[in-house]
């Protein structure tokens, strides 16, 4: 059964300070990974695709990093409007479906 | 409208009552999903559709009954709903179904069941 788990679950951090959030994955034969975020009472963003081991994508103070067995999301210089849920997701489990990690709730104190 | 729009974003109802939550994306997809999410438990797949055709159905009690009469337009039909079903509903549509396409996310409608 293809299960993504996220860490830390909450992460608090000083505006400024840089640090990472880790998703690693079980699945037969990665198809790729997804990050998103997702604001309090919302639906969750699209921030990222990652399909092969090595790939990079940035997004302003967000870079997603993909191995074969996980993926980090590096935050650089983080602000307080950063602070929000990220979820990472892989596809798996049927044609269909993505299966996705509970996620990690970062909080960015001024 | 932009993005996926779900109505209403709030709905109490009592566990006898019947009501619908619908959703519409504005994005030309051809593939639609709801979804369940609890508190500290990872988004749920209840049921997807492609082109207006049933793909999915994520062993989902009855008493959650899908319609999809067009591809920009999904209802959640409910019914006779437990507590337990009180939840965030989440409304997701991508351009095809299948691996690779990232979904994008309507608002949510938060139910509670009473």
């Amino acid at each position: 059964e293809d299960q993504v788990t996220q860490s830390p679950e909450a992460l608090r951090l000083q505006e400024g300070e840089s640090s990472s959030l880790n998703c690693s994955y079980t699945v037969s034969g990665l198809r790729g990974l997804f990050w998103y975020r997702q604001d309090p009472g919302k639906g969750p963003e699209f921030l990222f695709t990652l399909y092969s081991a090595g790939e990079e994508k940035e997004k302003e103070r967000l870079k997603a990093t993909l191995t074969k067995k996980e993926s980090f999301l590096h935050i650089t210089a983080p602000k307080p409007e950063d602070s929000a849920t990220y979820l990472c997701a892989v596809p798996g489990g049927g044609y269909q479906k993505v299966t996705f990690g509970i996620g990690t709730k970062l909080q960015v104190i001024p | 409208e932009t993005g996926v729009t779900q109505t209403p974003r709030h709905l109490v109802m009592g566990m006898t009552n019947k009501k619908s939550l619908k959703c519409e994306q504005h994005l030309g997809h051809n593939a639609m999903y709801w979804y369940k999410q609890s508190a500290k438990k990872p988004l749920e797949l209840m049921f997807v559709y492609s082109l207006e055709e049933r793909v999915e159905n994520n062993s989902v009690p009855s008493r959650f009954s899908p319609e999809c009469p067009n591809s920009s337009h999904l209802f959640l039909h409910l019914h006779t709903l437990q507590p337990e079903d009180s939840a965030l509903y989440l409304c997701a549509s991508s351009q095809e179904m299948g691996h690779g396409y990232e979904q994008y996310f309507g608002p949510g409608t938060r139910l509670t069941v009473t």
